[in-house]
């Protein structure tokens, strides 16, 4: 099945400086690309997406990019603020995911400091 | 857009006993659900794959006969964990597609329901 690598763990940022996440995939046939953003004890919220067929997509301070070739797609939050902070799940939805399972990665949890 | 809600969002039970957590789609039909399981500070697990009218698909891993579930009608799916150990304990949370049919990947999850177990 599909095995979706998240880096960093833990990401301390100043605020306003830009934040990255990368995360890689194993499925080469994935074709989805979302990520969630989950405050403590909440529900994962998506905050953006990808699909394969796109390369980057940015909506306000946030955009995602995917290499394809590469297997990898990374979020860039630029400016950031202190309602940023929280844990950040990237996921791929690879063949042994069912229908529209969603296969996550360990998470990362990104702290902006004031 | 789609909701879907989850009840009861938390729960304390004794060891040994069974616990029932609902996921329901409040504004739309949902042909699948996921079930996702999640420990502190870990990232949701996949479960299983809950299908209306059929069984559900379960992991790799995850006991069929620990964890029960029921897709009983298009906006329904229950999750029952069977004699229930505190190594059950978790959170967990189902989805389900935010455009049923068109199988564009997008999931709405439910707020989530943590489970204790003494």
């Amino acid at each position: 099945g599909e095995n979706v690598e998240q880096h960093p763990s833990t990401l301390s940022v100043q605020e306003g400086d830009s934040a990255v996440i990368k995360c890689t995939y194993s499925d080469s046939a994935s074709n989805y690309f979302p990520w969630y953003k989950q405050e403590l004890g909440k529900r994962p919220q998506l905050i953006i997406d990808i699909r394969s067929n796109v390369g980057e997509k940015k909506d306000q301070r946030i955009a995602v990019t995917l290499n394809k070739t590469a297997k990898h797609f990374s979020l860039h939050i630029t400016e950031t603020q202190p309602e940023d902070s929280a844990v950040y799940f990237c996921a791929a939805r690879g063949r042994g995911g069912g229908a529209d399972g969603l296969t996550f990665g360990k998470g990362t949890h990104l702290i902006i400091q004031p | 857009g789609a909701v879907v809600s989850q009840h009861p969002s938390w729960v304390i039970c004794k060891s040994g006993t069974s616990v029932k957590i609902e996921c329901r789609s409040l504004d739309f039909q949902a042909t699948t659900m996921f079930w996702y399981r999640q420990f502190p500070k870990q990232s949701l697990m996949l479960m299983a794959t809950s299908n209306e009218g059929s069984k559900a698909t379960y992991e790799q891993g995850v006991e069929k006969d620990k964890f029960l579930i029921n897709h009983a009608s298009l906006t329904l799916s229950t999750l029952t964990v069977t004699s229930a150990h505190p190594e059950d304990s978790s959170f967990y949370i189902c989805s389900a597609p935010t455009h049923p049919g068109r199988n564009t990947g997008e999931l709405f999850f439910g707020e989530g329901s943590r489970l204790t177990v003494l």
